[in-house]
């Protein structure tokens, strides 16, 4: 059965900087990827969605990159900041119309 | 625009009861809405696919005797939780998709109803 990894439970981060996390699948060839964010007690928000075709997307400070050899996409906050933090959740097409799974999620802080 | 309403937040209760939960699309049409459960630090699973008008289509392990689902309009479903124990408390999430099913849709959720079951 398809497996989705992020394979970083938790991320910290200096404010200004870089955040990159990562979303690994197996046993899969999804179509399109999904990047949500969550805050603690809330349902997940949509960010950013990324076709088999894409290798990037971009979004403001965001980037989402796709690679279909890899098995891999890649999630980069630019300019980090104390408000990025919260958990973030990559998603893959399901079996049924829009069915998506999810993957574990990893919870990003930005220190100030 | 694409909100979700859920409905209650928050919900603390004897084991045995039935809980109601529901989600409503606000401002577009949903023919389908979407099921999840999310324990402490774990990823959001599905548990059941919801069409306004069919029955729904449950995961597997998922019981559909215990876990009622009703879809009666383009704006409205309802979960309810049958009989419920402790082992069922959980944050339960609701996400919709507009009319024009297309696949790579964004989902738009909920804000997810915290169940605890005493």
């Amino acid at each position: 059965s398809q497996k989705i990894e992020q394979n970083s439970e938790a991320l910290n981060i200096q404010e200004g900087k870089t955040a990159t996390l990562t979303c690994n699948y197996t046993n899969y060839s999804p179509a399109y990827l999904q990047w949500y964010r969550q805050d603690p007690g809330r349902g997940p928000v949509f960010l950013l969605l990324i076709r088999e075709n894409e290798k990037e997307k971009r979004k403001e400070r965001l980037k989402v990159t796709f690679d279909t050899t890899l098995k891999q996409s890649l999630f980069h906050i630019t300019a980090s900041q104390p408000a990025d933090s919260a958990t973030y959740l990559c998603a893959l097409e399901g079996t049924g119309a829009n069915n998506l799974f999810f993957g574990t999620g990893t919870r990003l802080t930005v220190i100030p | 625009g694409a909100v979700v309403s859920q409905h209650p937040s928050w919900v603390i209760c004897k084991s045995g009861t039935s809980v109601k939960i529901e989600c409503r699309s606000l401002d577009f049409q949903a023919t389908t809405m979407f099921w999840y459960r999310q324990f402490p630090k774990q990823s959001l699973m599905l548990m059941a696919t919801s069409n306004e008008g069919s029955k729904a289509t449950y995961e597997q392990g998922v019981e559909k005797d215990k876990f009622l689902i009703n879809h009666a309009s383009l704006t409205l479903s309802t979960l309810t939780v049958t009989s419920a124990h402790p082992e069922d408390s959980s944050f339960y999430i609701c996400s919709a998709s507009s009319t024009q099913v297309r696949r790579n849709q964004p989902q738009h959720f909920g804000d997810g109803t915290r169940l605890s079951i005493l």
